[in-house]
């Protein structure tokens, strides 16, 4: 059973900044939030991973409030070729468990 | 740099018959490895993973099994496929031991007909 809850869809238009949240109510420890984009027909990718504060990179950044209960992944400015699902998983352990996802729909 | 080899890119098998899906890594030593499934529009399942040579976990029992005869070599199997077990079948490693993120394959994509 996957640890984390976030929506199953959203839109947005160009240039627009992006922020999917992510619920992990029970987070243990050790685990560390990561995050990966999936295009149809393709392996996801991975995008960031961070465990408290913010991270940030040449892509995307990572929100993660003091009691890390969630996280928000942020993508700045947004094109049509962001359009895709994007997942967030919290990762302590071997054993990898993707949820769902959000499908992020980009208009022009 | 690391690399990783899926294949076929592209399967069409009947009812019934068998599977054997082969995963290779390169550029690393021990890695964790993985097979996901994905239905299609669906999210990722996944089916197998293993930390070490021999050592295979199973996450949902079915027709498949897997082996990892090499340190780097993931192999997925079927003796007899049913039409449920079609779909995208996709391979990843990661690191052992650390915070590693995962890196797929390029996939394979089942249509059991």
């Amino acid at each position: 059973l996957a640890k984390t809850t976030q929506p199953i869809s959203m839109d947005s238009y160009e240039g627009q900044e992006v922020n999917i949240t992510c619920s992990h109510n029970n987070i243990a420890t050790n685990d560390y939030i990561t995050w990966y984009q999936q295009f149809p027909s393709q392996g996801p990718r991975f995008i960031i991973q961070g465990y408290k504060t913010k991270v940030t990179n040449e892509v995307a950044s990572l929100f993660i409030p003091a009691d890390r209960k969630s996280s928000t992944l942020s993508l700045p400015r947004v094109s049509l070729s962001d359009t895709a699902v994007y997942y967030c998983l919290v990762e302590g352990d071997d054993k990898i468990i993707f949820g769902k996802g959000t499908r992020l729909h980009i208009l022009p | 740099s690391q690399t990783i080899h899926q294949w076929p890119a592209t399967l069409v098998q009947p009812v019934g018959s068998p599977l054997s899906l082969e995963c290779t890594v390169e550029g690393t030593s021990n890695p964790n490895l993985y097979w996901y499934r994905q239905a299609a529009g669906r999210g990722l399942q996944l089916l197998f993973y293993s930390v070490g040579i021999g050592q295979i976990s199973s996450e949902v029992p079915q027709n498949l099994s897997a082996s990892r005869p090499q340190d780097r070599q993931f192999i997925l199997s079927s003796k007899k496929l049913l039409l449920s077990d079609s779909g995208f079948y996709l391979c990843a490693w990661s690191v052992a031991g650390i915070e590693s993120p995962l890196h797929f394959g390029n996939g394979t994509r089942l249509t059991v007909t």
